[in-house]
């Protein structure tokens, strides 16, 4: 099947730590973006990507890095300077950044920090 | 600035009608998208509107209106699982996708 995964689906960490979500999609779509969702807010784009080796910020990249070294996996970082990074956080994909099909969403991971 | 607005949640009774409205201001307009969102889970998409009128698919119409900037979500006979927020998102001049804040809806037996 394909499809969206993240990993892992519930994350805890300390105050001043970097962490990694894990983005993967077999679904051979070009286009990758990272999600933020906070309670009575809308989703915010953190980061997104048209294409291998390349990638852009969105509306709230500050605090946050990617990469995109493979078609598959869009890997999120939070790092320590992001000042308040508990949230869901949603992977989602397209075939294409310009076109009119619709994004497919992972599962979803939520952060927590302690 | 960009913007969009949906009703923060609403009530209804299984088996009824139920109209979830939004509207929006963008820069730009490359069509509108409702997904449903069950709690913790991610959001699924449900349909595309990107000229005005109507689109049916099942018991889900959407509707867009763009000289009015709105477009609403019918969702008919309702079932306990329709129970789930829904989300407005709007695809603006540079290809992104501007999210409303959601409606809740609760059914009610």
């Amino acid at each position: 099947d394909g499809g969206i995964t993240q990993s892992p689906k519930y994350l805890f960490r300390k105050e001043g730590q970097n962490v990694t979500l894990s983005c993967e999609q077999n679904l051979n779509h070009d286009a990758m973006y990272w999600y933020r969702q906070d309670p009575g807010q809308g989703l915010r784009l953190i980061y997104y990507s048209q294409i291998v080796n390349d990638f852009q910020k969105g509306d709230i990249a500050e605090g946050y890095s990617v990469s995109r070294e493979k078609k598959e996996s869009f890997p999120l970082t939070v790092t320590s300077a992001q000042k308040n990074p508990t949230a869901f956080y949603l992977c989602a994909s397209s075939i294409q950044l310009a076109d009119y099909n619709e994004q497919f969403f992972g599962p979803g991971t939520r952060l927590t920090v302690l | 600035g960009q913007n969009i607005d949906q009703p923060t949640e609403m009530t209804a009774t299984e088996g009824a009608i139920v109209q979830i409205n939004c509207t929006y201001q963008t820069s730009g307009f490359n069509g509108l998208f409702w997904y449903q969102q069950h709690a913790g889970e991610a959001p699924t998409f449900l349909s595309y509107n990107v000229l005005d009128g109507l689109e049916e698919k099942g018991r889900f119409s959407s509707f867009l209106s763009r000289s009015k900037g709105y477009s609403y979500l019918l969702l008919k006979e309702l079932q306990m699982k329709d129970s789930a927020s829904y989300l407005c998102a709007v695809r603006d001049s540079n290809y992104q996708l501007i999210w409303g804040a959601g409606t809740k809806l609760i059914i009610k037996p």
